[in-house]
């Protein structure tokens, strides 16, 4: 059964408007989660992240928000920006330096100009 | 649907010794898996695309005398850490994606924490 769930594989959004994608965890042990992006023919590159005592960190375009009740975090990006468009993929820690990570299956947004 | 499964998921092994890790898809077909390692400031580096019946493509600064990469069948690829030394120390993780097309869809392994001693 999957740990991390990205339900929406796709979203478009409006360059300038608000992006939102979704992330939900079903393992209350997880205490760290990050969110990556990848370009085709690369591999993910680290974006944001966000330790299970907080719920919500910030870094300039790039908001995480996590509802621990909900098992739930969302990465917004404002304003979207063509050069957004790429996959997104959610992932989860249980915490420490032997921690592994689970990773969803990965949102593709797509910024239209 | 569309499960990966890598093993081991932790081991540790003694410098100078090789250690195999194994990547799965259980419900699919993948011609294609990707191998990455994790690197400071948890970015993941693409190690190399694992093709089915044929030799992988390894990325520029890869070794792929250290990293032998087996894609057997379309549900097995393996890679194998030869001669491992300290600085192999990391989180090695595996993705495949079923189907063609489209660069999404992507399933990964719960990855490999290799630590050697």
């Amino acid at each position: 059964d999957q740990q991390v769930k990205q339900n929406s594989p796709s979203l478009s959004v409006q360059e300038g408007r608000i992006s939102i994608l979704n992330c939900d965890y079903t393992n209350s042990m997880f205490d760290y989660f990050l969110w990556y992006k990848k370009y085709p023919a690369e591999g993910p590159t680290f974006l944001i992240s966000i330790s299970s005592i907080k719920d919500k960190n910030e870094d300039g375009r790039f908001t995480v928000f996590l509802n621990k009740s909900a098992k739930h975090l969302s990465l917004h990006i404002v304003p979207s920006q063509p050069g957004d468009s790429a996959v997104y993929f959610c992932a989860a820690d249980y915490g420490g330096s032997q921690g592994n990570l689970i990773f969803g299956k990965g949102t593709k947004l797509s910024v239209k100009p | 649907g569309a499960v990966v499964s890598q093993h081991p998921s932790r081991v540790i092994c003694k410098s100078g010794t090789s250690v195999k890790i194994e990547c799965r898809s259980l419900d699919f077909q993948a011609t294609t898996m990707f191998w990455y390692r994790q690197f400071p400031k948890q970015s993941l580096m693409l190690m190399a695309t694992s093709n089915e019946g044929s030799k992988a493509t390894y990325e520029q600064g890869v070794e792929k005398d250290k990293f032998l990469i087996n894609h057997a069948s379309l549900t097995l690829s393996t890679l194998t850490v030869t001669s491992a030394h300290p600085e192999d120390s990391s989180f090695y993780i595996c993705s495949a994606k079923p189907g063609t097309g489209g660069d999404y869809g992507y399933t990964f392994g719960s990855g490999t924490r290799l630590t050697v001693v």
